[in-house]
């Protein structure tokens, strides 16, 4: 069965200290994965697509990994600020180039605290 | 600052009435999401279209959902007749899909509560 599993489900951590959400799946035939952050109240906003030929992708302070062989990812926040409170959001794509083949995982909700 | 535009952003209705909640795709994208959030369930795919044409709604309940896309501007979700497990965030997204790992926009969503 395809599934998407994110951990912690919750973390609270201090302002500049940094942080690793983590992904696992067994989707297959895997085509991509995405990391999204989604503000309370707010629609998720993509951060990274990740194919199977890419292991790492930054964007600013957020860096993705991918190992296609473990079926992981992770997402590394680097001297975290208090906007980077939100909920994060791993989500696969099995290859079939249908996109209704999508795989959310239930997030991890980040806390920043001052 | 082309964005995805959804509305009503807040909806309660009682249990037994039609609901409708519309979106706007961004101009020149051809495909457009429907996704339903709670909770409990978290983020899951109800629908969605490419070039105006269904592709796949097998996540949406088919005896009361209902989803068209009347023109490339407009697409909607219908709910009929509502119920008070319905209540969730809706939200719609667009993209342009040139390959398979094109980036999908979201919506504010709208957020609905059924009595």
């Amino acid at each position: 069965k395809n599934q998407v599993e994110q951990s912690p489900q919750s973390l609270i951590i201090l302002e500049g200290k940094n942080c690793t959400l983590q992904c696992n799946y067994t989707v297959s035939p895997f085509s991509n994965l995405r990391w999204y952050k989604q503000d309370t109240g707010r629609g998720p906003v993509s951060l990274t697509i990740m194919t199977f030929s890419e292991n790492t992708k930054s964007n600013r302070r957020y860096t993705a990994t991918l190992d296609a062989d473990t079926k992981q990812s992770s997402l590394h926040i680097t001297a975290s600020q208090l906007s980077d409170s939100a909920s994060y959001i791993c989500v696969v794509s099995a290859y079939g180039g249908s996109q209704g083949n999508l795989i959310f995982g239930k997030g991890t909700k980040l806390s920043v605290k001052p | 600052d082309a964005r995805v535009t959804q509305t009503p952003r807040h909806k309660v209705t009682e249990m037994g009435q039609e609901v409708t909640m519309r979106c706007q795709p961004i101009l020149g994208h051809n495909t457009v999401f429907w996704y339903r959030q709670t909770m409990m369930q978290g983020l899951e795919l109800l629908a969605y279209f490419r070039n105006r044409a269904p592709l796949d709604d097998s996540g949406m309940p088919k005896d009361r959902f209902s989803a068209e896309m009347p023109d490339a501007t407009l697409a909607t979700l219908k709910i009929q007749p509502s119920e008070p497990r319905d209540s969730a965030v809706y939200f719609c997204a667009s993209g342009l899909s040139l390959a398979d790992s094109y980036e999908q926009y979201f919506g504010p969503g709208t957020r609905l509560t059924v009595t």
